[in-house]
């Protein structure tokens, strides 16, 4: 059975720096490309950064560029967030979304999701 | 980038209705790689849709997606009540793998 198990989200002021992981199990963790997702209180779903199987690509979106870098331990089937410089509008509950197959793929898995808080 | 935009953006109906929902996209999206999504309060999204139009496992029948190009839609053929809730297209075909902003279906 596919699960994944976000972890270290909180509240973090202005300016700070959280780092968020997702554990993976129940398949090959190195042979699939993952992706953050994020969705701020009462709002829609907002794609915020990806990387493909191996790392060797990522990806972000232009809210996040230059603030967010997203990493992946295959040995540890683990999947990484490290955001820095922190907004109040990054404040959202961050998924983590296995693809289906490669990059251009949907997402067949989700975690249940991590609160970010960003608040003085 | 990509925007999707769906409507409307709150569909009331009872169960047993018929649902269609439309997913619009500013540029042609690429192979067809469009998806829907599920959503409850406090739950994570659930895959119903992908390739526009291919059931995701244990997707029931009454769920079906069509459409190409910039024009999709998500059909729920007959409404059970477990079926209301929030519904999210999205395009993979190009980065940024962007979401409508969704239509929520609630009970009339």
């Amino acid at each position: 059975e596919v699960q994944l198990l976000e972890s270290g989200g909180g509240l973090v002021q202005p300016g700070g720096s959280l780092r968020l992981s997702c554990s993976a199990s129940g398949f090959t963790f190195s042979n699939y490309a993952m992706s953050w997702v994020r969705q701020a209180p009462g709002e829609g779903l907002e794609w915020v950064s990806g990387i493909s199987g191996a790392g060797a690509g990522t990806y972000y979106a232009d809210s996040v560029k230059g603030r967010f870098t997203i990493s992946r331990d295959n040995s540890k089937n683990t999947l990484y967030l490290q955001m820095n410089s922190l907004r109040a509008e990054d404040t959202a509950v961050y998924y983590c979304a296995k693809s289906r197959s490669g990059w251009y793929a949907d997402y067949d898995y989700w975690g249940q999701g991590t609160l970010v808080t960003v608040s003085s | 980038e990509i925007v999707l935009t769906q409507s409307p953006g709150t569909l009331s109906l009872s169960p047993g209705e018929r649902a269609t929902l439309s997913c619009r996209a500013s540029q042609s999206v690429s192979t067809s790689y469009l998806a829907w999504y599920q959503q409850k309060p406090g739950q994570a999204p659930r895959p119903l849709i992908y390739g526009a139009s291919s059931r995701a496992t244990g997707i029931p029948d009454r769920f079906s997606g069509s459409g190409s190009g910039t024009d999709f839609s998500l059909t729920i053929s007959r409404l059970e009540p477990e079926d209301f809730a929030v519904y999210y297209c999205q395009q993979y075909g190009s980065s940024p793998k962007t979401f409508g902003q969704g239509t929520k279906v609630e009970i009339k």
